[in-house]
């Protein structure tokens, strides 16, 4: 289930579960947004990105959802392996030049065995 | 896409002093910035190294604190000036170009004591 850690909300799941990880975004006017996963020691990885103009995007094992009316996104992980185990950022931008990308405060997933 | 180098990857430095972190891309590229990253927190952005011109701070950063270099299209450095416990953070340096995702170094990790 979902919790709020000391400092990030943490999403638990078993080996082989899909996983679904939310963010609400702040600014209406942002056109562009784009996931990352954090894991321990290294820095941000690049997962999936989506434009506006665009509800769904799917990459490998990954899709991203962007509802414009509620200013939501929402990052689907299928048969979430232990390897998934990171936290997750949303960050949203006003274009896809990403002068400003504004990053969200993370989720931490876990993925047991 | 770009490979980012980050150095050094962590340093513990004495309050008052100064440090410069050096970040180098594989390839060209337009626009880099600088973040920081609180432990446990999301990402904030510090600055946009402008290759040829005076970074662009955000609100909050000032250049007398954070000077910034970028002599080209391929590097660029970040230095934590006068420095306080208040500093010791997660400095990270990205890179990327108008539509494509932006992408990350490793991160420097700094302790000030």
């Amino acid at each position: 289930g979902e919790s709020v850690g000391l400092h990030l909300p943490t999403l638990s799941v078993q080996e082989g579960d899909n996983s679904i990880i939310n963010c609400a975004y702040s600014n209406s006017a942002s056109d562009y947004f784009i996931w990352y996963k954090q894991e321990s020691g290294k820095g941000p990885q690049f997962i999936i990105d989506i434009r506006s103009n665009m509800d769904k995007r799917q990459g490998q094992r990954v899709t991203v959802l962007l509802n414009k009316t509620v200013k939501h996104l929402s990052l689907q992980i299928a048969a979430t392996q232990p390897g998934d185990s990171a936290v997750y950022f949303c960050a949203e931008g006003p274009n896809s030049g990403y002068s400003t990308l504004t990053f969200g405060k993370g989720t931490m997933l876990l993925v047991s065995p | 896409s770009a490979v980012i180098s980050q150095k050094p990857s962590r340093d513990i430095c004495q309050r008052g002093t100064s440090l410069t972190i050096q970040c180098q891309v594989d390839s060209q590229v337009t626009m880099m910035f600088w973040y920081r990253q609180q432990p446990g927190q999301s990402l904030t952005l510090i600055a946009t190294a402008n290759q040829g011109s005076e970074a662009t701070y955000e609100s909050g950063f000032v250049i007398d604190k954070f000077p910034i270099s970028r002599p080209n299209l391929t590097f660029s450095t970040l230095t934590v000036s006068n420095m306080s416990p208040e500093d010791s953070s997660i400095y990270l340096c990205s890179a990327g170009e108008s539509g494509s995702p932006l992408h990350f170094g490793n991160g420097t990790r700094l302790t000030v004591t």
